[in-house]
This record gives C-alpha cells, structure tokens and sequence, in this order.
C-alpha cells in the first residue's frame, strides 16, 4: 500500500462549490504539507502543518483553508470553487531529520473546475 | 522569489551528459532536487546543505555554491528512466522549513 494517498484522484466541479480534497499517510510523519501544481509554475506551498496543533499559510493560500484532523490526516477545502483553482494538487509528507528533511509526495490529485 | 533553473528543457540521446542549474537571488541553507515523471509524483533525489559537499546517487550528482546562491545538478551517461522534469527546492537560511521550487527542468532522452 502507498504512504501516503490523496483521494479523490481526480475531480470535476463547477464554480462555487465548496470541495474538499483528503490526504492520509502511514509513514507516521509529523509534517504535512499541501501544494498546487500548474504547467511552467512548479510546486508552491499552499498551507504545511508541523504538528496537529500547528497549521501554517503557505505563499498561495488565499481561496483555501486546511484541517489536520490526526497526525496521519490532513484535509484541503475549496470553500467556493473558481476556474483559476484548476490544478494537481499534491500533498507531502516529511519527517524532520536535523535542519532539512525529504518530502514524500501522494500520487496527487487533479481538479477541475469548470 | 522563486529560483530560476535552467535550462526549461534539454533533449538528450542515451548516454550523453546533461547539466540542470538553480540559482536563487536569496541566501540559502539548503538546495532540494526531485524528480518527476510524466503523470506521477515528484520523488526525491538528494538535498545538499549549506557547508555540505558534493553528494552523488549513482550517475547523477550534485554541488552547491552557498556563495552564488546556485546548485547544479549533474546526469552522466543518460539513461531512458532519466526522462522526466526536475524540480530544485530551495530553503532560506532564515525560512521556517518552507521550500521554494523552481519551474522545473524538462529532460527528454532519445535512444
């Protein structure tokens, strides 16, 4: 079984929906992280979480909000949709190792909102 | 704020050598390198640190000039699992732990 999943693998909504994309690992990493992806842009930091109780924005959080429901568990909202959301989302998972440490990705998940 | 890397692309043929640069206009602590494969998720090669040396995964190494502020990393002898886009995240030596990624490189290689 994988680390760490992402469901749904895929979604298609339309705009002003409220969705949530989830995120489970069983790596048992206190770090968590979430990321968008676009063409020609790379990966930015939408929200990361150290702990349950630490949650943090990340450079592009705007339009998004996060719960860390467990160590294992970390949910991404979309309280209301729009077109420029349309992206693959990943989230990350890493376990720090003195000052930096190695990021475990999910497979991602690729919205669409239409 | 985000690194630069070059170049966006290269095309190889099998077994040529290819060179991916990322250089930050910031003071960084640490430089971050991933991989990632068409349709899949990004997967880590090596991360190199501030006073670190050059590390190395089997013909694909890396060095990191804390004075420029540039990583490059190196693939030798390509071969076809090399293909992919690679990715350089970069950590300040003031963040908290955030990494800043660059655009990305795309690799091609040819048989």
């Amino acid at each position: 079984d994988a680390d760490v999943t992402q469901t749904p693998r895929n979604r298609i909504t339309k705009t002003g929906k409220r969705i949530m994309l989830e995120c489970s690992q069983t790596k048992g990493h206190d770090r968590m992280y979430w990321y968008r992806q676009d063409p020609g842009l790379g990966l930015r930091l939408i929200y990361y979480s150290f702990d349950v109780k630490d949650i943090n924005k990340g450079e592009i959080s705007d339009g998004y909000s996060v719960s860390r429901q467990a160590q294992a568990k970390f949910s991404l909202s979309l309280e209301s949709a729009i077109p420029n959301q349309t992206a693959l989302y990943f989230c990350a998972t890493s376990d720090l190792q003195g000052r930096s440490d190695t990021q475990y990705f999910g497979p991602g998940t690729r919205l669409t909102v239409l | 704020q985000q690194p630069v890397q070059s170049p966006q692309a290269v095309i190889l043929r099998e077994g040529e050598d290819a060179v991916i640069n990322c250089s930050s206009s910031k003071a960084l602590y640490s430089v971050h390198w991933y991989r990632q494969k068409h349709g899949e998720a990004p997967v880590f090669l090596m991360i190199l640190l501030k006073g670190g040396e050059q590390k190395g995964h089997d013909k694909i190494s890396a060095s990191f000039n804390e004075k420029k502020q540039q990583s490059s990393l190196y693939l030798t002898a390509s071969q076809l699992s090399y293909s992919g886009t690679y990715f350089c995240g970069t950590e300040r030596g003031d963040s908290n732990y955030q990494l800043i990624w660059g655009a990305g490189t795309k690799l091609i290689i040819k048989p």
